[in-house]
């Protein structure tokens, strides 16, 4: 079974551009969730979807954007780049529904995004 | 909000001995889940091991192993035998019960194998 899978891996943007970045979950999960991971904050919450939807929102400004197709398959979009946002953006998913297993959340290797 | 706070930046070991590290969190809620995730090198997030809380029998995964104190709120990880493989940064995680599927990190413990 393949795992969770997250394209570009790696990418150079310059400030001021906008940059989106792609996600696979693991197949039959309907819940993806992204994390920021940079070396002054550790691993934040940005957002989670679940069937299309987002179901929870972390503290980020509205430049930081996502959505989920029908695939389960998501997407993240951030918009005029700050040098701020050089981190590595990683994607979760899950199977999103009350179970032990249900509740357990896989990580994808990330993307590692630079803005010069 | 719930915390997770791992107190200790950085830990070592020897080589097939036994290493544990410390997380506690703060919550009010009765329904959650906790996680020990290893981060090596390579970046990827790789599940160690889970635990539920109303589970009171403490989860075990072949070499690893958590000290679950639920009224302290403590969530240990015990590494036995440790392996050179293991050296990695390890993040403790408090996920809610019900529909919320955010995960709440520790700040993480950088674990040193030595041979």
């Amino acid at each position: 079974k393949a795992g969770v899978t997250q394209t570009p891996r790696y990418l150079i943007k310059t400030r001021g551009q906008q940059v989106t970045l792609s996600c696979s979950p693991i197949s039959g999960h309907r819940s993806v969730s992204w994390y920021q991971q940079t070396p002054g904050q550790g691993l934040q919450f940005l957002f989670e979807y679940f069937s299309e939807t987002q179901r929870n929102k972390g503290n980020f400004p509205g430049r930081f954007s996502g959505r989920q197709f029908s695939n389960s398959r998501s997407e993240m979009n951030v918009s005029t780049l700050e040098l701020g946002d050089s981190a590595l953006y990683l994607c979760a998913s899950s199977l999103g529904v009350g179970t032990v297993s249900g509740n357990t959340i896989y990580f994808g290797e990330g993307s590692w995004l630079t803005v010069v | 909000a719930q915390t997770v706070t791992q107190s200790q930046p950085e830990m070592s070991v020897q080589e097939a001995e036994t290493v544990t590290l410390s997380c506690t969190y703060d919550t009010s809620e009765s329904d959650y889940y906790l996680f020990w995730y290893k981060q090596p090198p390579s970046r990827q997030m790789i599940l160690v091991i889970r635990q539920e809380a109303y589970k009171q029998q403490n989860a075990t995964e072949n070499r690893f192993s958590v000290n679950f104190q639920k009224a302290a709120k403590s969530f240990s990880l015990k590494i036995s035998d440790s392996q050179l493989g293991d050296a990695a940064m390890y993040f403790c995680a408090y996920k809610s019960g019900g529909s919320n599927y955010k995960l709440t990190f520790g700040k993480g413990t950088l674990l040193t194998v030595n041979p």
